[in-house]
């Protein structure tokens, strides 16, 4: 149980377009959803926590208008990354939270995005 | 401000002994603390959690240890095995208040040697 899913995996992109990454929870039903990005031999930095039904939360310094994140339902948050430059090419990974009260986070296997 | 802190970047150890990795959090707010495995190109997989009101928690062959008067907590993994080999991540959260949000150390690589 406690599975999460991306897609895609990995994605190659020209700079100036737009990327769509999306998490499911595929066993559970998640309130929250975290997304987060991990730079080479870096830890994971959370960039934005996603609830259900409402507005994101972004930590400091990550751009809402460029980081766009939807949680529509309760098994999937989708990020889009706009407009695309080289220096957003990075490991995203997100994770969900089960519904009821419990810490621990399910990761996916992440989405390795390319930015040329 | 690092408010978890894995001082060790790597540990190698010989297949069958103990592995130990250690983790320091500064913030005293925290009271949920978790472990997590990495291997390169994946998403972290879930080890083991300790609540703050607990100063040991126990699944199989691995152990973590809490000491919240030196804010110090270790992973345990006896005995170690070459599959064990990864980077290891420790996190800290506080249960309330804070949309249960995670704060990651930046890993130890860990290398079970056969």
């Amino acid at each position: 149980g406690a599975v999460v899913s991306q897609h895609p995996s990995r994605v190659i992109c020209k700079s100036g377009t737009s990327v769509k990454i999306e998490c499911r929870s595929l066993d559970f039903q998640a309130t929250t959803m975290f997304w987060y990005r991990q730079f080479p031999k870096k830890s994971l930095m959370l960039m934005a926590t996603s609830n259900e039904g409402s507005k994101a939360t972004y930590e400091q310094g990550v751009e809402k208008d460029k980081f766009l994140i939807n949680h529509a339902s309760l098994t999937l948050s989708t990020l889009t990354v706009t407009s695309a430059h080289p220096e957003d090419s990075s490991f995203y990974i997100c994770s969900a939270r089960l519904a009821g009260g419990h810490n621990e986070q399910f990761f996916g296997p992440g989405t390795r995005l390319t930015v040329l | 401000d690092q408010q978890v802190k894995q001082n060790s970047p790597s540990l190698s150890v010989q297949e069958g002994r103990i592995s130990i990795l250690n983790c320091d959090y500064t913030n005293s707010m925290f009271d949920y603390f978790l472990w997590y495995k990495k291997y390169p190109a994946e998403g972290p997989t879930f080890l083991i959690s300790i609540s703050s009101i607990k100063d040991k928690n126990e699944d199989g062959r691995f152990t973590v240890f809490l000491n919240k008067s030196a804010k110090h907590l270790s992973l345990h993994i006896v005995p170690s095995q070459p599959g064990d080999s990864a980077v290891y991540f420790c996190a800290a959260s506080r249960v309330r208040g804070s949309n249960y949000k995670l704060t990651f150390g930046k890993g130890t690589l860990l290398t079970v040697n056969p």
